[in-house]
């Protein structure tokens, strides 16, 4: 099966600067990589994905970016508000399952 | 709002008793799958049905046991609860459960205390 790892567990930024956070994964042959936001108390919401014949993908102020060589992908989240405060996830499909594989979390804190 | 619903929100019971959850997923969608998210935890894949049949399971104690019925919704039993067992718990649907693989959508969960 798949293994993700996520890091950093936790991330405190200002308003107004840049995230970043990065998994990796095991197996090169995974190729959907999805990141869900979920607010507390609330359900996991996607807020972008990324297959494997793409390099980078971008939706306003997110942007995911892939590198299968090193089998890692990166969430970039820019000009960050307090609203992005969040618990993100990243996980991983490997073809021939039907499950995600998911990071542990990062828990974003945004301060005014 | 997802489209897939779960009930009940809260439950609050007691070790050594037996609870049941309800899953009702997007309409048209024929995948369902059950996390468990614990405290500090991230989402641990429980088990997943596709169309009424099983189709991949994950970490799932043998305590806990799941099925989708003909008009797709999807329980999941917890049996012999334990303080650990206490977490939220969530559904999610799909359109298709092949590995071609295709987005999730999560319900609200349900969150269950164990005392």
């Amino acid at each position: 099966g798949e293994n993700v790892e996520q890091h950093p567990s936790t991330l405190s930024v200002q308003e107004g600067d840049s995230a970043v956070i990065k998994c990796t994964y095991s197996d090169s042959a995974s190729n959907y990589f999805p990141w869900y936001k979920q607010e507390l108390g609330k359900r996991p919401q996607l807020i972008i994905d990324i297959r494997s014949n793409v390099g980078e993908k971008k939706d306003q102020r997110i942007a995911v970016t892939l590198n299968k060589t090193a089998k890692h992908f990166s969430l970039h989240i820019t000009e960050t508000q307090p609203e992005d405060s969040a618990v993100y996830f990243c996980a991983a499909h490997l073809p021939g399952y039907s499950t995600l594989t998911f990071g542990k979390g990062t828990m974003l804190l945004v301060s005014p | 709002d997802s489209g897939v619903t779960q009930t009940p929100k809260h439950l609050i019971t007691a070790t050594g008793q037996r609870v049941t959850l309800r899953c009702s997923p997007r309409s048209g969608d024929l995948s369902v799958y059950w996390y468990q998210q614990s405290l500090d935890q991230g989402l641990q894949f429980l088990i997943q049905y596709y169309n009424g049949e099983e189709r991949a399971k994950g970490n799932i104690l043998e305590r806990f046991s799941a099925q989708q019925f003909p008009d797709l919704h999807s329980e999941l039993n917890l049996s012999s609860l334990e303080l650990g067992d206490s977490a939220l718990y969530f559904c999610a649907s799909s359109v298709r459960g092949a590995s071609d693989y295709n987005e999730q959508f999560f319900g609200p969960g349900t969150r269950l205390t164990v005392l």
